[in-house]
């Protein structure tokens, strides 16, 4: 099994400022790497997929990078909705698996 | 528009059996692959069982032998087959298309407990 571990856990920024979350996966997982967001209450959000693709609809401030093991979700300018947790997950072997979270907080 | 509808969710005890249901619209369950995702209460998600367009299927390690994913295409529903429950299976269960999920149902909680 594809072990994903998310950096940090928790991560505080200010509005409007960068935010940079991590994704390390245990072996190759080429570009077969999504994030997703999930606030308080509801089913998670596609962002990204292909390790660089944005979902439909994705504000322009969400991006991502990386290949192989090592994966980034940066966020330009954090707007109050951002403010939530996100998840990569790695669909290049089964069982697909899922990071354990970043939490995204408002500093 | 594309919307999944789970419900069969409810309190079981250790030891029983549940079985849940996906109706879709706005796209046809047999055409996709479709997928169980849980979360058991404040943690992480996981991935649980996938139902390929093709017919196969993938579970879990932690419910192989015990989940049972099927379709019926007539209905264009999802379905999942649990038995032998246990606590740990305790989680809000959502259906959800594709592996790079992009339409999640609201999902439904299932509670393990005697």
């Amino acid at each position: 099994e594809i072990v994903m571990t998310q950096s940090p856990a928790t991560l505080s920024v200010s509005p409007g400022e960068r935010a940079t979350l991590s994704c390390r996966a245990s072996q190759s997982v080429s570009s077969n790497l999504a994030w997703y967001q999930q606030k308080p209450g509801q089913a998670p959000r596609l962002l990204i997929y292909g390790a660089s693709t944005r979902a439909t609809g994705l504000p322009a401030r969400f991006s991502g990078s990386g290949s192989g093991t090592e994966f980034t979700l940066t966020v330009s300018s954090l707007q109050s909705e951002d403010f939530a947790v996100y998840y990569c997950q790695q669909y290049n072997d089964w069982p697909i698996t899922f990071g354990q979270g970043t939490r995204l907080e408002i500093k | 528009e594309v919307q999944l509808v789970e419900s069969g969710g409810g309190l079981v005890q250790p030891g029983g059996s549940l079985r849940l249901s996906c109706a879709a619209s706005g796209f046809t369950v047999s055409s996709n692959y479709m997928s169980w995702v849980r979360q058991a209460p404040g943690k992480g998600l996981e991935w649980v069982s996938v139902i390929y367009s093709g017919g196969s299927t993938y579970y879990a390690d932690s419910v192989k032998g015990r989940f049972t994913i099927s379709r019926d295409n007539s209905k264009n529903t999802l379905y999942l087959q649990m038995n032998s429950l246990r606590a740990e299976d305790t989680a809000v269960y959502y259906c959800a298309r594709d592996v790079t999920i992009d339409y999640w149902g609201q999902g439904t909680l299932v509670t393990v407990s005697s």
